[in-house]
């Protein structure tokens, strides 16, 4: 099964506007962690954000928030204020202590194209 | 200071010949990955290595191997290129095999493998 869907392959948003990237998850290991890596087109994988399992509060760090429903087992990464420096790859990822032995195991990605 | 640095950035070689791609990360972490994405972006956990346990995706055919001379280094060896091992391969590092934000992955920029 899998273990991290993201079922937006493609989005666009205006320069300035907020976009949501959607995420869903599945372990059945209590204690797990939630990442989001942004991959430009110069290939490199960059952390953006984490939410742990426990986390009471959303994570946020500077234009980015993680939208976590833990009973849902959602995900969803928040950029607000869109730049044309944002047009990138995202990827959700998660670690568990289950199947994937504590291994970061990654969604399909959503490229996430910024129009001025 | 590069975190985690590999070598070659590109690799163009012809089937059937044998190459090597070198990671060092100089975080002082207990725990070394590779990576494979492929044409769709899809990234694949291939091995997790620390000085204690080697764990191999068993989806990873055996022409893949790891080496590591020492906790600084994870190599990875590929024998009998074929043409699908065409992709980018990633190395990582972690501080440890857990789920903690503390011990998120740091990745290297990637290795472009072609194969013709």
């Amino acid at each position: 099964a899998q273990k991290i869907t993201q079922t937006q392959p493609g989005m666009f948003v205006q320069e300035k506007e907020a976009v949501t990237l959607d995420c869903t998850y599945d372990t059945s290991d209590p204690s797990y962690g939630l990442f989001w890596y942004k991959q430009p087109s110069s290939g490199e994988m960059i952390f953006l954000i984490y939410q742990g399992s426990y986390d009471q509060q959303n994570a946020t760090e500077g234009r980015y928030s993680l939208n976590f429903q833990k009973a849902r087992k959602s995900a969803n990464l928040v950029i607000s204020a869109s730049q044309l420096g944002d047009s990138a790859m995202y990827f959700c990822a998660m670690r568990d202590y289950g199947g994937s032995q504590g291994n970061l195991i990654f969604g399909k990605g959503t490229k996430l194209s910024v129009k001025p | 200071d590069t975190a985690v640095s590999q070598t070659p950035k590109y690799l163009v070689t012809q089937m059937g010949n044998d190459k090597s791609i070198k990671c060092e990360q100089n975080l002082g972490h207990d725990t070394m990955y590779w990576y494979k994405q492929d044409s769709k972006k899809f990234l694949k956990i291939m091995f997790s290595y620390n000085n204690k346990e080697l764990i191999i995706n068993e989806t990873v055919p055996n022409r893949f191997s790891p080496k590591s001379p020492d906790k600084a280094h994870l190599n990875l060896h590929i024998n009998s290129l074929e043409l699908g091992d065409s992709a980018v391969y990633f190395c990582a590092s972690s501080q440890d095999n857990t789920v903690d934000a503390n011990y998120g992955y740091t990745f290297g920029s990637g290795t472009r493998l072609t194969v013709v």
